[in-house]
């Protein structure tokens, strides 16, 4: 049973236009959440986080946003770049636990 | 600063053979781990470490074997390679990821196939 849920595989956004990619997840014992860009041929590497005590943390043009009720998180990307097209993972970690759950990625492409 | 080095970046086996990818990091690390990435899958938990000594399953642990005699190392051995294994593999390490803010960094992948 997948624990975290990207259900969009794939999204196409205007550059300049807002890029939001949503992201669900099943347990209500997750503690952190992050978000992870990942470019072919490459390894992943870290974008932004947030803490389950916050709704919302800011850097720059990513900003991600917790539902805490509905079990749902999103990134979005303002305004999006042509360097901003890449597979973003949406991550948790649970609460005393030391694993970190992926979900399967939404490959983001920006138009010119 | 190397971050997390993996070796090989690329491999050929045939079915039946065993082999070790390395994992390194430089960054005294408590936690490591070995991911797997399918198309469509994203990337699955195969073990994990806590610390030297300590080793764990994730989500995928069958056909694995793992061990952390140091800090620095935690390599990922395949036993008897299957073509279900063809796939791209990511080490990780980071400091606690149970505490908010610690980043997990990744080496830039192993491809594998398996013929």
């Amino acid at each position: 049973d997948q624990q975290v849920k990207q259900n969009s595989p794939s999204l196409s956004v205007q550059e300049g236009r807002i890029s939001i990619l949503n992201c669900d997840y099943t347990n209500s014992m997750f503690d952190y959440f992050l978000w992870y860009k990942k470019y072919p041929a490459e390894g992943p590497t870290f974008l932004i986080s947030i803490s389950s005590i916050k709704d919302k943390n800011e850097d720059g043009r990513f900003t991600v946003f917790l539902n805490k009720s509905a079990k749902h998180l999103s990134l979005h990307i303002v305004p999006s770049q042509p360097g901003d097209s890449a597979v973003y993972f949406c991550a948790a970690i649970p609460n005393r636990d030391d694993k970190i759950i992926f979900g399967k990625g939404t490959r983001l492409h920006i138009l010119p | 600063n190397a971050g997390v080095t993996q070796t090989p970046k690329f491999q050929v086996l045939k079915t039946g053979q065993s082999m070790t990818l390395q994992c390194a990091q430089d960054m005294n690390h408590e936690y490591m781990s070995w991911y797997r990435q399918d198309p469509g899958m994203g990337l699955r938990l195969i073990h994990y470490s806590v610390g030297a000594g300590i080793t764990d399953q994730g989500e995928v642990p069958n056909g694995y074997n793992v061990s952390r005699s140091t800090t620095e190392d935690f390599p990922l051995r395949l036993l008897s390679a299957a073509p279900s294994q063809t796939s791209v593999y990511f080490c990780a390490s980071s400091y606690d990821p149970g505490i908010s803010g610690n980043t997990i960094y990744f080496g830039e992948g192993s491809w594998l196939t398996v013929v």
